[in-house]
């Protein structure tokens, strides 16, 4: 079973916007990370918050946690075409559980 | 730095034969991982090693599913028989201790049972 749940499934948007994505969860974690993956390519890590941690800031992509909710925000300033990818968050809560991960386009 | 290497990156078999994948994690990784990626959906966790030993195994299909770590570096993943439904992306990871660090994933092998 997934453990992270992102939303939306898709997103498109234009070149220059923000992109949000958000991300809950069901069990304690220790941490939530955010992974992203090109077509057809293996995943790429992002972005790691600890569950002490509200946010974290990593270039153009911010992310916070909260812990009371359960839910996890990436956002994306000033998106590239390059940036179009799907996006997964992940928790370490009983083992490490993907979600079925946030489709971005991002269109020039 | 080298990164985590997989092979083959694309296999086609029939129904019913095994197939092999192989996954060499990066130098100095403790922990090893083996995912299955449907179409769509997320990596869904196989097994995962800690050194040679197999830690969590819980969603692996033990009846045709098999996975071994050498000496605690190479691994491979063996199916057999394959069946329609094995269809799928499966990706290797490896991260430096434990399941809380960050992951570094292989490009995955794209395997197509028909």
């Amino acid at each position: 079973s997934q453990q992270g749940e992102e939303d939306p499934q898709a997103l498109s948007i234009q070149e220059g916007e923000n992109a949000t994505m958000n991300c809950s969860y069901k069990t304690s974690i220790n941490n939530l990370q955010w992974y992203r993956q090109n077509s057809g390519r293996g995943l790429v890590h992002l972005i790691l918050i600890r569950s002490n941690e509200r946010e974290k800031h990593s270039g153009r992509l911010r992310v916070t946690l909260d812990t009371s909710k359960k839910s996890s925000s990436l956002l994306i300033t000033a998106s590239r075409a390059a940036d179009t990818a799907s996006y997964f968050c992940a928790t370490d809560g009983d083992d490490m559980r993907f979600g079925a991960g946030t489709r971005l386009t991002v269109k020039p | 730095e080298a990164g985590v290497v997989q092979s083959p990156r694309y296999k086609i078999i029939e129904k019913k034969q095994p197939v092999a994948f192989w996954c060499n994690p990066i130098s100095g990784h403790n922990t090893l991982y083996w995912y299955r990626q449907n179409l769509g959906q997320g990596p869904e966790l196989l097994i995962r090693y800690e050194n040679e030993e197999a830690v969590d195994d819980s969603q692996l299909p033990k009846d045709r599913f098999s996975a071994e770590r050498l000496k605690g570096v190479d691994s491979t993943l063996k199916i057999q028989p394959a069946e329609l439904g094995d269809s799928a992306v499966y990706l290797c990871a490896s991260s430096l201790r434990g399941r809380r660090e960050t992951q570094y994933f292989g490009p995955g092998t794209r395997l197509l049972v028909l």
